[in-house]
């Protein structure tokens, strides 16, 4: 029963690189999302995806890029990585795109960028 | 938009002792609202969830009652354990954000033996 899979867990990038954050899930559910975490604020939404071939922005998109090809895959690229995009980051999903259902979260990827 | 609000941490409590994190919630319509748990170097997990006012969400000695007249969702537990260390997240969804899962900032619980 994997759930949702996020990976790598851990990673390093030189400010200017790019790379892919993965996320899958097997759980047949519409809804996914990503979220970064920070001391003090919480957890904020960069981008989410109602279905396959829909996605939207959240409250902090800027340098992220996602794309929803397959109901189960929903990747987050990193452009060209700044320092303040060191976080942790957590991929979420839900059957429903409305609620009132729980979001089920990956275990993290924590990403510096040096 | 939609809010939630937590008390000031961290929280730093004895074994045994009872524990009462504060929440409120901004939000239009009829949210659902829920407690996540993160234990250190882990995701987060759902500890507890209610959908409706009045509605009372429990899980491992965790209680919170979805109060709409005060917008509260305060976790409470009668004696905690050293295990129940972590960090606490109130959050809602179906506010006004469409499907978004909005939190508060975390309140981090250290349990002492």
């Amino acid at each position: 029963n994997a759930g949702v899979t996020q990976t790598p867990k851990f990673q390093v990038l030189k400010t200017g690189q790019s790379m892919t954050l993965q996320c899958a899930q097997d759980m047949n559910h519409e809804y996914m999302s990503w979220y970064r975490q920070d001391p003090g604020m919480g957890l904020r939404l960069i981008h989410y995806s109602v279905g396959a071939g829909i996605t939207d922005q959240g409250e902090v998109p800027n340098g992220y890029n996602v794309s929803r090809s397959t109901t189960e895959d929903f990747p987050l690229r990193l452009l060209s990585a700044a320092p303040s995009q060191t976080s942790v980051y957590f991929c979420a999903s839900s059957y429903s795109p409305l609620g009132p259902g729980e979001l089920f979260f990956g275990e993290g990827s924590r990403l510096t960028v040096l | 938009g939609d809010s939630v609000t937590q008390m000031e941490g961290p929280v730093t409590l004895s074994e045994e002792a009872f524990l009462t994190i504060n929440c409120t919630y901004t939000a239009t319509g009829y949210p659902s609202l829920f407690w996540y748990v993160q234990y250190p170097g882990e995701g987060l997990q759902l500890l507890l969830k209610a959908t409706k006012a009045d509605d009372k969400g429990s899980n491992k000695g965790f209680e919170a009652t979805y109060r709409k007249e005060t917008t509260s969702f305060h976790l409470e537990k009668g004696s905690v354990q050293v295990s129940d260390s972590a960090v606490y997240f109130c959050a809602l969804r179906g506010g006004t954000s469409y499907g978004k899962l909005t939190f508060g900032q975390g309140t981090i619980l250290t349990v002492h033996p």
